[in-house]
């Protein structure tokens, strides 16, 4: 079965530093994988996804994604985090029939 | 283009009062449509989802059901809500092996 671990569940950076969210999944296949946002009491919006080919993805808001196969990781980084980037992050796996989420990691940005 | 429509925005129930959330797509035909619940500081957890009419798979047990009368219609149920139905519902569409997921805007569910 399908799962998506996301081991960080709050993180909390400062305005303008590096930013990496992990992501870690289990599927027997060849993984379709997503990175969507929340902001509080809103919907989810795609950062990104990885389905085949260059295994380094470009999202939008200056999101970047890199999957690696041996790692079973699909880790989000941004180079310099803006405060509007407060929000939650899940990361995704789509089987057969099914788009399975983590349990999502909630980012504080300090200004 | 595809629009999800999903209502109402929140709702307020009474303990043991039923419930009926609807979410509609439009846009498309044929699509997968499935229904999540976020509860307070956790995840997106996968209720049900459905890949045609009349076809509903469940994927926990719980104190809810969803029906898909059409197409581009799928309802989300319960005949007497428990305090722990609360939480955020999502309605999602994808359609094609190849495709992300649409999202609705939730509704917000609060038993009391």
């Amino acid at each position: 079965a399908q799962s998506v671990t996301q081991p960080d569940i709050h993180i909390t950076v400062s305005e303008g530093a590096s930013l990496e969210l992990r992501c870690n999944y289990s599927y027997g296949a060849t993984p379709y994988l997503f990175w969507y946002v929340q902001s509080p009491g809103q919907g989810l919006q795609l950062l990104l996804k990885y389905f085949s080919g260059d295994t380094l993805v470009q999202g939008i808001k200056g999101f970047e994604a890199e999957f690696k196969r041996s790692q079973s990781s699909f880790n989000l980084r941004k180079p310099s985090v803006h405060w509007s980037d407060a929000a939650e992050y899940f990361c995704a796996v789509r089987g057969y029939n099914k788009l399975i989420f983590g349990a999502g990691t909630r980012l504080a940005v300090h200004p | 283009s595809q629009t999800i429509h999903q209502w109402p925005a929140t709702l307020v129930q009474p303990v043991g009062s039923p419930l009926s959330l609807e979410c509609t797509v439009e846009g498309t035909s044929n699509p997968n449509l499935y229904w999540y619940r976020q509860a307070a500081g956790r995840g997106l957890q996968l209720l049900f989802y459905s890949v045609g009419i009349g076809q509903i798979s469940s994927e926990v047990p719980q104190n809810l059901s969803a029906s898909r009368p059409q197409d581009r219609q799928f309802i989300l149920s319960s005949k007497k809500l428990l305090l722990s139905d609360s939480g955020f519902y999502l309605c999602a569409w994808f359609r094609g092996f190849d495709t992300e997921a649409f999202f609705g805007q939730g509704t917000r569910l609060t038993v009391v």
